[in-house]
């Protein structure tokens, strides 16, 4: 299996903040690397696929990057409705996820 | 826009088999992969496996000898078995519909049920 790590656990910031989540697999995978957004009691979101691509409906301000086995989701502006937990995916080979990222209010 | 929607007992013996379907709304199962995941109360996601609307279906290896998934066109759902299921199996359970056309990613979910095990 492909190891998916994300950097940090948690975050906490403030509205207005820009915030940069990283994801790191134990291999490279490029471009399968998605991002979603969890808020309690929902099914994740879909923002980014293919590692930069915005998910139509999905507001600009969210934006991915990366290649290889570096891969960053960032934030521009936070927004109250923003705070949530963020996954990475691959799906170079069977589909694993990273442990999320909490982002929380400062 | 397409619609999930998971259903089946929410509480399950140990050793017993898990049985869940996805009715799908809204567009048609035709055409497009279909997965399930399932994530343990406070932990990360993990990914079951997918049935194309063929029968074609790919599992993760770490449960391959346990799940079977399979489609019913004709009533637009899908179904998850898990058989010999334990206390490890608790889990929010997702269906979710695949794009696999340019890459490989879920544009769609499933609110998710709640399954617990225990006797």
């Amino acid at each position: 299996d492909i190891q998916m790590t994300q950097s940090p656990s948690s975050l906490s910031a403030s509205v207005g903040d820009r915030v940069t989540i990283t994801c790191r697999a134990s291999q490279s995978i490029s471009p399968y690397l998605n991002w979603y957004q969890q808020k309690p009691g929902k099914a994740p979101k879909l923002l980014i696929y293919g590692a930069s691509n915005l998910q139509s409906g999905v507001p600009s301000r969210f934006s991915g990057s990366g290649s290889g086995t570096d891969f960053t989701l960032t934030i521009n502006s936070l927004q109250p409705e923003d705070f949530a937990t963020y996954h990475c995916q691959q799906t170079y080979s069977t589909p694993t996820f990273g442990q999320g990222t909490k982002l929380e209010i400062k | 826009q397409v619609l999930l929607q998971e259903s089946g007992p929410g509480l399950v013996k140990p050793s017993e088999t898990l049985s869940l379907t996805c009715s799908v709304s809204g567009g048609s199962i035709s055409g497009n992969y279909w997965s399930w995941i399932r994530q343990p109360p406070g932990k990360g996601l993990e990914w079951i496996g997918y049935i194309y609307y063929s029968g074609a279906t790919n599992y993760n290896p770490s449960l391959k000898s346990r799940v079977t998934i399979s489609v019913d066109t004709s009533k637009n759902q899908f179904s998850l078995y898990l058989t010999s299921v334990t206390a490890a199996d608790t889990a929010v359970y997702y269906c979710a519909r695949d794009i696999q056309t340019s890459g490989w990613y879920i544009d769609s979910w499933g609110q998710g049920t709640l399954v617990t095990v225990s006797s």
